[in-house]
């Protein structure tokens, strides 16, 4: 079935800097979702992207929808303690189907 | 607007036992999607539904099973638990069927022993 294949696993950073990960496929995407989850809880929706070239902030996070429509980004800028935790991309390759998540990134901050 | 809930957060069955997971999505929400979280695996999709009726399903075996009330609450279940089934099953909602902006639940924690 479809994969997505995220990147890094994980990450250890200092507070202030910028994060940076990415998920790609071999399939084309025609929507790509950024969530995060917090330990205990359920995944929280970050950014929906639905058009090729696309570039949405949240806040400090800004995630983009490539160009090749196989892969895509989220920048987070001046990392807090509180931006720990899983990040998940999740994409979806034909209209009406399932949405499929990638392995997630691990992020740690230290104060 | 209260988010989704689930019941129970917590629960520890015996191989072979059957079981049911309960997902009130948020108010107004007519689409309810489940998920299976291992960390192998990852997310994996389960089953959707929306206005009563499976509107998509994911590769999983026909033990597991879901419905929808008319009310929009969803439950799953799972007959004959292996211990494999052990995960965190998340229920998440959207406004109508197909969207993709999906909100999640907090889950419920499944132990089979």
């Amino acid at each position: 079935g479809q994969q997505l294949n995220q990147s890094p696993q994980s990450m250890f950073i200092q507070e202030g800097e910028d994060v940076s990960m990415n998920c790609t496929s071999s399939s084309i995407f025609n929507t790509w979702l950024w969530y995060k989850q917090d330990p205990g809880e359920g995944p929280v929706l970050l950014i929906a992207l639905y058009k090729a070239g696309e570039l949405t902030s949240n806040g400090r996070l800004t995630a983009q929808f490539g160009i090749t429509r196989k892969d895509s980004f989220l920048n987070i800028s001046a990392s807090i303690p509180s931006d720990v935790g899983i990040y998940f991309c999740a994409g979806v390759y034909n209209q009406g189907g399932k949405l499929i998540f990638g392995q997630g990134t691990e992020l740690s901050v230290k104060p | 607007k209260a988010g989704v809930t689930q019941t129970p957060r917590y629960l520890i069955k015996t191989r072979g036992q059957q079981v049911t997971l309960s997902c009130s999505p948020i108010s107004g929400h007519r689409s309810v999607s489940w998920y299976q979280q291992t960390p192998g695996q990852g997310l994996q999709f389960l089953f959707e539904y929306f206005s009563e009726t499976q509107r998509n399903k994911g590769n999983f075996p026909g033990r597991f099973s879901g419905r929808q009330f008319s009310n929009s609450r969803s439950e799953m279940n799972v007959s004959t638990l292996e211990l494999g089934d052990s995960a965190l099953y998340l229920c998440a909602s959207s406004e109508f069927g197909g969207s993709y902006e999906q909100y999640f639940g907090p889950g419920t924690r499944l132990t089979v022993t």
